[in-house]
């Protein structure tokens, strides 16, 4: 299986709140990423947690980390059109080179 | 500082055709990336390099070449390109310096090969 499993699709409503699930394997992972990419660009950071955290929260973004059962989330409240994009999760294992892992991207569609 | 910069833009390429997507960062960082983004299908990491002269292949290498003679330069080559090519290609950087590091990526390129 993949190392950062993260669901394809999340559609929601314009003003609802948007979760964004993602699952990692390597227990090892210190920082845990989120990109945000819009469309017909390159990646950009959201935010991120660090592995000794639970929550991180920042304006309308909140980061939850489970660390237990390797799952991470980003919830939007109040998610606007301009955050319809693919948002992507990341790890950053520990020791060696750094080679983050990426997610597949979950596409998230607001409606008006 | 104008991050990470990538040329061309686009490019349609004939099969059998070869070419250098540029790739150049103004930050001193010393790891540089490539990447492919096929739909639906992520992030595919070709090669990396964690400081001038030194490169390494990633997930899918085959039908790439990099070199790295410089810290801010970081150019992929395509030899006999194949249709299996055509992708959107991203170039990244970071600082690695162990603890936070934040991956600045390019604008990409688009690549269709016919």
């Amino acid at each position: 299986g993949e190392d950062v499993e993260q669901s394809l699709f999340l559609s929601v409503r314009e003003g609802d709140s948007s979760v964004i699930n993602c699952t990692y394997t390597d227990s090892s992972s210190t920082y845990l990423y989120w990109y945000k990419q819009e469309p017909g660009a390159g990646l950009q950071l959201l935010t991120y947690i660090f592995s000794n955290m639970d929550m991180k929260q920042d304006q309308r973004l909140t980061v939850l980390l489970n660390k237990k059962d390797k799952h991470l989330s980003l919830r939007i409240a109040d998610t606007q059109t301009g955050d319809s994009a693919i948002y992507f999760c990341a790890e950053n294992r520990q020791g060696g080179s750094y080679i983050p892992t990426f997610g597949r991207g979950t596409s998230l569609i607001v409606h008006p | 500082n104008a991050g990470v910069t990538q040329t061309p833009k686009f490019r349609i390429l004939k099969i059998g055709q070869s070419m250098t997507l540029q790739c150049t960062q103004d930050m001193n960082h010393n790891y540089m990336y490539w990447y492919r983004q096929d739909p639906g299908m992520g992030l595919k990491l070709i090669y990396y390099s964690v400081g001038a002269g030194i490169t390494d292949k990633g997930e899918v290498p085959n039908g790439y070449n990099v070199s790295r003679s410089t810290t801010e330069d970081f150019p992929l080559r395509l030899e006999l390109a194949a249709p299996s090519q055509t992708s959107v290609y991203f170039c990244a950087s970071v600082k690695g310096r162990g603890g936070y590091n934040e991956q600045f990526f390019g604008p990409g390129t688009r690549l269709t090969v016919l």
